[in-house]
C-alpha cells in the first residue's frame, strides 16, 4: 500500500526555522514528481512547491509567497523528502502535506505527452509559528 | 490570471445531483483534478484529468468542463458526500493552483 508520513513539525517562534520530513513507501520514490502543500487553520488549500524527480534533475519549483524562504529536497536512498523552511512567518501557521504526483501519459505519433495529479496524500504535520 | 473561484457553499437534497463549478483561465489548457475533504482529514482525489475517478471510488462522482469552466457533479448524494471540496489545476508555468474550496452540505 502506498503511504505518505509527514513528521517534524512543532512550534517555532517568527523568524525562526524548521525542517519537516516525508517518508515514503509502497511505490518507487525515486520515479515520482513530489510536492508540499499547506493548509492554514481554516482556511483552504495553497500549493508550496514541487520536487520533479532524479529523471528531470531533481529541479524544484515554489509559489511566490514561499519562494527565497523554503527549499525543498528529496533523498532518494531514503525514500524521503523535506520541506527545509527559514524566516517563518506567523502567516506560515498550517497543515503541510506531502504528495505524491501521478503521471498520465498520452501517445501522441512518435512522441509521448505527459500530464500529472495530486494522486497521493499524508496525513500530514502541522507548523505552528508563534512567539 | 492562475486563480482559480468556486462559490463557498453548496446544498443538496440527499439522493439528489449537484454540480460544484471551478473557474479560471488556466482550464482553458490544463485539466482539473477534484479533492474532497472531511473535517480533520486530507484531501482525497476524486476526479483527476477532469473526468477520471480513481479505482474503488464511487462512480456518482463525475467530471466535466467547458472553455474556462470545470464541473464535480455528484449523481444521488449521500450524506457521506458532506465535505469540502477543491479543484485543482496547473497555471501557464506548470506551478499548481488550487480553487478556495466549495463546502458541500447534504440535507
Amino acid at each position: 500500500e502506498e503511504q505518505l508520513a509527514e513528521s517534524g513539525g512543532g512550534l517555532v517562534q517568527p523568524g525562526g526555522s524548521l525542517r519537516i520530513a516525508c517518508a515514503a513507501s509502497g511505490f518507487t520514490f525515486s520515479d515520482h514528481y513530489m510536492d508540499w502543500v499547506r493548509q492554514a487553520p481554516g482556511k483552504g488549500l495553497e500549493w508550496v512547491g514541487r520536487t520533479r524527480n532524479r529523471i528531470n534533475s531533481d529541479t524544484t519549483d515554489y509559489a511566490a509567497s514561499v519562494k527565497g524562504r523554503f527549499i525543498i529536497s528529496r533523498d532518494d536512498s531514503k525514500n524521503s523528502l523535506y520541506l527545509q523552511m527559514n524566516s517563518l512567518k506567523t502567516d506560515d501557521t498550517a497543515v503541510y502535506y506531502c504528495v505524491r504526483e501521478i503521471s498520465i501519459s498520452r501517445p501522441r505519433g512518435l512522441f509521448v505527452d505527459y500530464s500529472y495529479y495530486m494522486g497521493v496524500w499524508g496525513k500530514g504535520t502541522t507548523v505552528t509559528v508563534s512567539s | 490570471s492562475s486563480e482559480l473561484t468556486q462559490d463557498p457553499a453548496v446544498s443538496v437534497a440527499l439522493g439528489q445531483t449537484v454540480r460544484i463549478t471551478c473557474q479560471g483561465d488556466s482550464l482553458r489548457s490544463s485539466s482539473a483534478s477534484w479533492f474532497q475533504q472531511k473535517p480533520g482529514q486530507a484531501p482525497v482525489i476524486v476526479i483527476y484529468d477532469g473526468n477520471k475517478w480513481p479505482s474503488g471510488f464511487p462512480d456518482r462522482f463525475s467530471g466535466s468542463s467547458s472553455r474556462n469552466t470545470a464541473s464535480l457533479t455528484i449523481t444521488g448524494a449521500q450524506a457521506e458526500d458532506e465535505a469540502d471540496y477543491y479543484c485543482n489545476t496547473q497555471d501557464s508555468s506548470g506551478k499548481w493552483v488550487f480553487g478556495g474550496g466549495t463546502k458541500l452540505t447534504v440535507l
